[in-house]
């Protein structure tokens, strides 16, 4: 079965840096970019990193994404409380032909 | 600008079909999939299927497959996505989303609707 693994939880101070990971297979991160979704109660998802590393315009240059073999990262630094929200991570699954997502990470900045 | 417009939310009984509409603007409709994507209280996103709003070709998540349809209506820049035979276990919030990239359906998205709320009980 094709899923992604999240912690359900991180935890950080302002200012501190947070990393959060994503476990896949060889079938979707292995073999496929990775992407970074931010989103709070009720709404859309919103695009944080895409192609594994790439930041739309917009997204502050302290989100930043990183990926090895079949597993990924996402970096916070300078953390600030509006920071506090779930993070998703995504990947596109060649056995599926579809993207699959993690279960999301809830972010607390205490 | 560039946006995707979900109809209102929705209340089913079980085992009727619900169909939710994504009206596209912004953009050349024809040049970008339109994925659906759903996410029940407490769950992770589930994705459903795309089309192809430039040939009509679809394709659908096995979870879902023959319980839902994706079409599209090019003259109103309008993508749909029809749910049967519902349970319980299907509501959730539902998305529409662009890829990232033209004529590309494997891309990150970066443009989503604002989600339809579907509730299913009796």
């Amino acid at each position: 079965q094709s899923v992604l693994t999240q912690p359900p939880s991180a935890s950080g101070t302002p200012g501190q840096r947070v990393t959060i990971s994503c476990s896949g297979s060889s079938s979707n991160i292995g073999s496929n970019y990775v992407s970074w979704y931010q989103q709070l109660p009720g709404t859309a998802p919103k695009l944080l990193i895409y192609k594994s590393n790439q930041r739309p315009s917009g997204v502050p240059d302290r989100f930043s994404g990183s990926k090895s073999g079949t597993s990924a990262s996402l970096a916070i630094s300078g953390l600030r409380s509006e920071d506090e929200a779930d993070y998703s991570c995504a990947a596109w699954d060649d056995s599926l032909y579809g993207p699959i997502f993690g279960e999301g990470t809830k972010l607390t900045v205490l | 600008q560039v946006q995707l417009v979900q109809s209102g939310a929705d209340v089913r009984r079980p085992g009727a079909s619900v169909k939710i509409s994504c009206k596209a603007s912004g953009y050349t409709f024809t040049d970008y999939a339109i994925h659906w994507v759903r996410q029940a209280p407490g769950q992770r996103l589930q994705w459903m299927g795309w089309i192809n709003p430039g040939t009509g070709n679809t394709k659908y998540s096995q979870k879902v497959q023959g319980r839902v349809t994706i079409s599209k209506d090019t003259s109103a820049n309008t993508v749909y996505m029809e749910l049967s035979s519902l349970k319980s276990e299907d509501t959730a919030l539902y998305y529409c989303a662009r890829p990232t990239t033209k004529f590309a359906v494997n891309d990150a998205f970066d443009i989503w609707g604002h989600g339809t709320m579907v509730t299913v009980s009796s």
